[in-house]
């Protein structure tokens, strides 16, 4: 079964130091990463995503998060944060575990504040 | 160009009552979901449509819930005999749709259902 977890609940940064939010997932076979990000009364917004290839992909807004297949781990990071980064951050999974299956498996989220 | 649509943005009704929520998914986007999210959790997987079919509804809780997608574009959730229980946001999201478990999903605001 696929699943995904993401440890923290919650981050506090102070703005312009580096961001780490955690990720790890549970998946049979190559699993297709994705994290978005959600503002307050807002859809989830598409940041980046992991398919195959180098291991660190780069995102909108300065994003960008490092596949770790050993660690089963995908990471989102950034190197200076931003007050306005303030928000609720999913990780998500998919794969080809179940037979015509497209659907996305996100976790629980993590709420990142930055704090001024 | 529009992004994914979804009205009404709000929905308040009475425990017993029958609901419809309707996603506009992105113009030439195939594949269309549906997503439930609950207070504190992520996103859950409720149906995917690929054109006018259901490609996999095994989200569904249960047979009060049902979708459809008659053209192959607009789709709308029908929830029979609400329940305090289904009180959610839910989400609608579309991809291109090649069928392949890599397409980024795009989403919509949202509509926030409270059933009383």
């Amino acid at each position: 079964a696929q699943s995904v977890a993401q440890p923290e609940d919650q981050v506090n940064v102070a703005e312009g130091n580096p961001l780490t939010v955690k990720c790890t997932y549970s998946v049979s076979g190559n699993p297709y990463l994705f994290w978005y990000v959600q503002y307050p009364n807002r859809g989830l917004q598409f940041l980046l995503k992991y398919i195959t290839g180098d291991n660190l992909v780069k995102g909108s807004y300065g994003f960008e998060a490092e596949f770790n297949k050993s660690q089963t781990s995908f990471h989102l990071k950034k190197p200076s944060a931003l007050v306005s980064d303030s928000a609720l951050y999913f990780c998500a999974v998919s794969s080809l575990e179940r037979a015509g299956a497209n659907n996305l498996f996100f976790g629980t989220g993590t709420r990142l504040t930055v704090i001024p | 160009g529009a992004g994914v649509s979804q009205t009404p943005s709000n929905k308040v009704t009475e425990k017993g009552k029958y609901v419809e929520l309707r996603c506009d998914p992105i113009s030439g986007h195939t594949a269309l979901y549906w997503y439930r999210q609950s207070l504190g959790q992520g996103p859950e997987f409720l149906i995917y449509f690929q054109g006018t079919g259901a490609a996999d509804d095994s989200g569904l809780p249960n047979d009060r819930f049902f979708a459809v997608r008659p053209e192959g574009s607009v789709s709308t959730l029908k929830i029979q005999r609400t329940e305090r229980g289904d009180s959610a946001v839910y989400l609608c999201a579309s991809s291109l749709g090649s069928g392949l478990n890599t397409d980024t999903q795009y989403f919509g605001p949202g509509t926030r259902l409270t059933v009383l």
